[in-house]
């Protein structure tokens, strides 16, 4: 089974430039998470979605920020001037909907930001 | 107070040392919880569910205690592969609120 595929896997950018990652989560998966993960912190989630649907986004910075999942499927998450701070990992998940222990999510490899 | 929080570490143990991280969550609510382990430049990976009678996989044993809003997990006979970045993450029903906690770093050494 693929796992969760995420791109680029490395960027560098500067300061107020823009950048976009993209996810495609485990085939039927309904949920996909994006997650913020600063060195030495554990993951902060920033958006979830159910289907194509936003379920939580309360800590997006939403004026930079900002995220898609259109058809339900793959999803982009873009940064609108990034800032130094944004210079972080950000990880996709996905898991299935469910209860209990069906819900373990999977994640992919990352994107490691650094911002200059 | 942050949703879930766990013991701060690092924790430098020997190997065959015996080792139990703690983890408390602020959600009652919250219906599924998990330890996810995280190699360093690596993304979290599921070590166990964590389920309300508790459960043991080989030398780990996790426990859940509702009431108290408590999870722990023990390590026993540590190896040095297993240095890593403990992660508690706790969710709500079908899935929603996957929150981690800070996680909790352990070296095994020599």
């Amino acid at each position: 089974e693929a796992g969760v595929a995420q791109s680029p896997r490395y960027k560098i950018i500067e300061k107020r430039q823009s950048v976009a990652f993209w996810c495609n989560p485990i085939s039927g998966h309904a949920t996909l998470y994006w997650y913020q993960q600063i060195l030495g912190q554990g993951p902060k989630l920033l958006i979830q979605f159910q289907n194509n649907g936003v379920v939580d986004d309360s800590q997006l910075p939403k004026d930079r920020f900002s995220a898609e999942r259109l058809k339900g499927v793959d999803s982009t998450l873009k940064i609108q001037p990034a800032k130094l701070e944004d210079s972080a990992v950000y990880l996709c998940a996905s898991n299935q909907l469910g209860r209990g222990r069906d819900t373990e999510a999977f994640f992919g490899q990352g994107t490691r930001l650094t911002v200059v | 107070r942050k949703e879930v929080e766990q013991d701060p570490g690092p924790f430098n143990v020997p190997e065959g040392a015996t080792v139990a991280f703690n983890c408390t969550y602020s959600n009652s609510a919250s219906q599924s919880f998990f330890w996810y382990r995280q190699d360093c430049r690596k993304e979290p990976k599921l070590l166990m569910s964590v389920y309300s009678s508790g459960n043991e996989d080989g030398r780990f044993t996790a426990q859940l205690n509702r009431a108290s809003q408590y999870i722990s997990l023990l390590i026993r006979d540590s190896k040095l592969s297993d240095s890593a970045t403990y992660l508690c993450v706790v969710n709500g029903n079908y899935g929603q609120n996957f929150v981690f906690g800070p996680g909790t770093r352990l070296s095994v050494l020599p």
